[in-house]
């Protein structure tokens, strides 16, 4: 059972906009910034969105965060094959003293 | 450019020792604290430990407490993690990353992960 809640699945056709949620609680997402990762099969996880909504340099800006309360979203415009991934939301959590995951979702690209 | 080399996985017994190294090159080590990101087959991300860019401060998730010991050598840009009472649910691929930011969960670089396998 992971710290913070996303749905297992997500999926969209070519061109759409999707989002994923990731829902956590007052001692991270509602005190610290949230992290987006993207992971491709058999791959390494890479930095998607930092501090909620920066993204680092060299990802698309069809991807985009925001947070509100204790939930954080990440959405993805102009849906593509080569973002058919896992993705993984995470924040700093001040009771825990330490960094809390979502479980991931799963994103199909139809 | 940024790299970040694990090495020292391995099958390993329940309740033996091993030692992850990750060689750290094309930036200034001693100034970033560094994670061990954990991934059980099949499974999702799980944190396990933080060290501070001169290792004054390290962080533990509760499920390595007292049998993990994270450790750097800024001399030799190189970042070690020690695991002793090794579990079967410790099998994973076990991740070094850079911290971007202190105590934000922020990740900007990872290695390519190394396969640590617990079983008799």
């Amino acid at each position: 059972q992971s710290v913070l809640t996303q749905p297992p699945s997500a999926s969209g056709t070519p061109g759409q906009r999707v989002t994923i949620s990731c829902s956590g609680s007052s001692s991270n997402i509602g005190s610290n910034t949230v992290n987006w990762y993207q992971q491709l099969p058999g791959t390494a996880p890479k930095l998607l969105i930092y501090s909620n909504s920066q993204r680092p340099s060299g990802v698309p800006d069809r991807f985009s965060g925001s947070k509100s309360g204790t939930s954080a979203s990440l959405a993805i415009s102009g849906l593509q094959s080569e973002d058919e991934a896992d993705y993984y939301c995470a924040a700093w959590d001040d009771s825990l003293n330490g960094v809390v995951f979502g479980g991931g979702t799963k994103l199909t690209v139809l | 450019q940024v790299q970040l080399v694990e090495s020292g996985g391995g099958v390993v017994q329940p309740g033996r020792s091993l030692r992850l190294s990750c060689a750290a090159s094309g930036f200034t080590f001693s100034s970033y604290g560094m994670h061990w990101v954990r991934q059980a087959p099949g499974k999702g991300l799980e944190w396990v430990t933080l060290i501070w860019y001169d290792g004054s401060n390290k962080y533990y998730a509760d499920s390595v407490k007292g049998r993990f010991t994270i450790s750097r050598d800024n001399s030799k840009n190189t970042l070690y993690l020690q695991m002793n009472s090794l579990r079967a649910e410790d099998t994973a691929v076990y991740y070094c990353a850079r911290d971007k930011i202190a105590l934000a969960g922020t990740f900007d670089h990872w290695g390519q992960g190394t396969l640590v396998t617990v079983s008799s």
